[in-house]
């Protein structure tokens, strides 16, 4: 079984700063990473996929890198409306894996 | 637009049953996987099960196996969880979400509450 861990915690950041939130794997997942928003109350929106690729919709202030076992979510230019939870998951369809990390909190 | 809509959540006893549903519009329902994940109070998201676009294979989370059956009826765009045995620490938000690979949109969960 494949354990994401991610990193910080939480992540203390002021509006305009960037921010780096980064994602490990236990073992290399290619580049089968995701990455999600989620603000209180609400359900959990994709940002990216396959570790760089921005979901419909998405601003371009979000970006994502990385494979293999170390990825990275920056938030160029933080927007209010940023402050979330942030979740990075590995998906693979075989053998069938669908596994997130714990989250990282950004606030202000 | 893509919409799911999650149903069927309430307060079961330990040892109880429910059967979610997850009705889906604004795309070919029949052509997409499907998983359901949830979420505890205050807590992340877990993955709990996935059924291929026909319903022909289905996946389960070790929490659940044997207890949950993940099912879907293409004909009325609608996949279930059935939940038997439940538990204590089966309670949480369930969410579906069509399968892209990665998982987008989701719906905005049912909770289900299992206390006696």
């Amino acid at each position: 079984e494949i354990v994401m861990t991610q990193s910080p915690a939480t992540l203390s950041v002021s509006p305009g700063e960037r921010a780096t939130l980064s994602c490990r794997a236990s073992q290399s997942v290619s580049s089968n990473l995701a990455w999600y928003q989620q603000k209180p109350g609400q359900a959990p929106r994709l940002l990216i996929y396959g570790a760089s690729t921005r979901a419909t919709g998405i601003p371009a202030r979000f970006s994502g890198s990385g494979s293999g076992t170390e990825f990275t979510l920056t938030i160029s230019s933080l927007q209010s409306e940023d402050f979330a939870v942030y979740y990075c998951q590995h998906y693979n369809n075989w053998p069938p894996e669908w596994t997130f990390g714990q989250g990282t909190k950004v606030e202000v | 637009q893509v919409q799911l809509v999650e149903s069927g959540g309430g307060v079961v006893q330990p040892g109880g049953s429910l059967r979610l549903s997850c009705a889906a519009s604004g795309f070919t329902f029949s052509s997409h996987g499907m998983h359901w994940v949830r979420q505890a109070p205050g807590n992340g998201l877990e993955w709990v099960a996935f059924v291929r676009y026909d319903g022909s294979t289905k996946f389960y989370a070790d929490s659940v196996e044997g207890r949950f059956t993940v099912s879907r009826d293409n004909s009325k765009n609608t996949m279930y969880l059935q939940m038997s045995s439940l538990r204590a620490e089966d309670t949480a938000l369930y969410y579906c979400a069509k399968d892209v690979g990665a998982m987008m949109p989701w719906g905005q969960g049912t909770l289900v509450t299992v206390s006696s």
